[in-house]
């Protein structure tokens, strides 16, 4: 079946370090891999996407590679802010039908 | 800008008890969908809609039922209220697209604690 494992957290850093969230699944097929951030008290929103083997998905200074070698989506971001404090999900689609399979979440706690 | 908006920030409800949960989006999407979100288990599926009056199972839709009568509305029913119900619950609703490139957009969620 689909599945989608990240790290467990929490993830404390401090401000300006190096992000590697860790994402891998299972799939059948060619699904679409997704990053969603969750910040306090609001609903899930697109980080960024990619579609296709070795594309890389890139927004607000994270980014993240699609792997079908080691079938894994790893999120990183080179200098970490306070503001980047929040849940992060893996996620993917597995084909055409629209749905998207989460990982349990991984909280990041950046600190001053 | 895009909105999918939840009916309540946050609910209390007594076991037994009946509860709606709305969602309404406003950018003409096909799809809708309930997901409910656990510490250490993400979110999983509910039930999802692909169009009016129309209805799927999701990952764990038992003690749960829905209703989709407008395309721009997706209602989340509790039948009879129990306290394993108690739960982050959140809408998405994506557009018709090519393939399984579509984004979900999320509410910002209802917070539902059952006495």
């Amino acid at each position: 079946g689909n599945s989608v494992t990240q790290m467990e957290g929490p993830v404390t850093l401090s401000e300006e370090a190096f992000l590697t969230i860790n994402c891998t699944y299972t799939a059948t097929g060619y699904p679409s891999l997704f990053w969603y951030v969750q910040y306090p008290g609001e609903g899930l929103q697109l980080l960024l996407k990619a579609t296709k083997a070795d594309d890389k998905g890139s927004n607000k200074g994270f980014e993240a590679t699609y792997r079908k070698e080691t079938t894994s989506f790893h999120l990183e971001k080179g200098s970490v802010q306070v503001s980047d404090s929040a849940v992060y999900f893996c996620a993917l689609s597995p084909g055409n039908t629209g749905k998207l399979i989460f990982g349990q979440g991984t909280t990041l706690q950046v600190k001053p | 800008d895009v909105k999918v908006t939840q009916s309540s920030r946050y609910l209390v409800k007594r076991t037994g008890e009946k509860v709606f949960l709305e969602c309404v989006q406003d950018m003409d999407h096909e799809n809708m969908f309930w997901y409910r979100q656990d510490p250490g288990l993400g979110l999983r599926l509910i039930y999802f809609s692909y169009d009016v009056k129309m209805k799927e199972k999701g990952d764990i839709p038992e003690g749960y039922s829905v209703s989709r009568e407008k395309k721009e509305r997706f209602s989340l029913i509790l039948e009879s209220a129990s306290t394993n119900q108690t739960s982050m619950y959140l809408c998405a609703s994506s557009g018709l697209g090519t393939g399984n490139t579509d984004t979900q957009y999320f509410g910002p969620g209802t917070r539902l604690t059952v006495l």
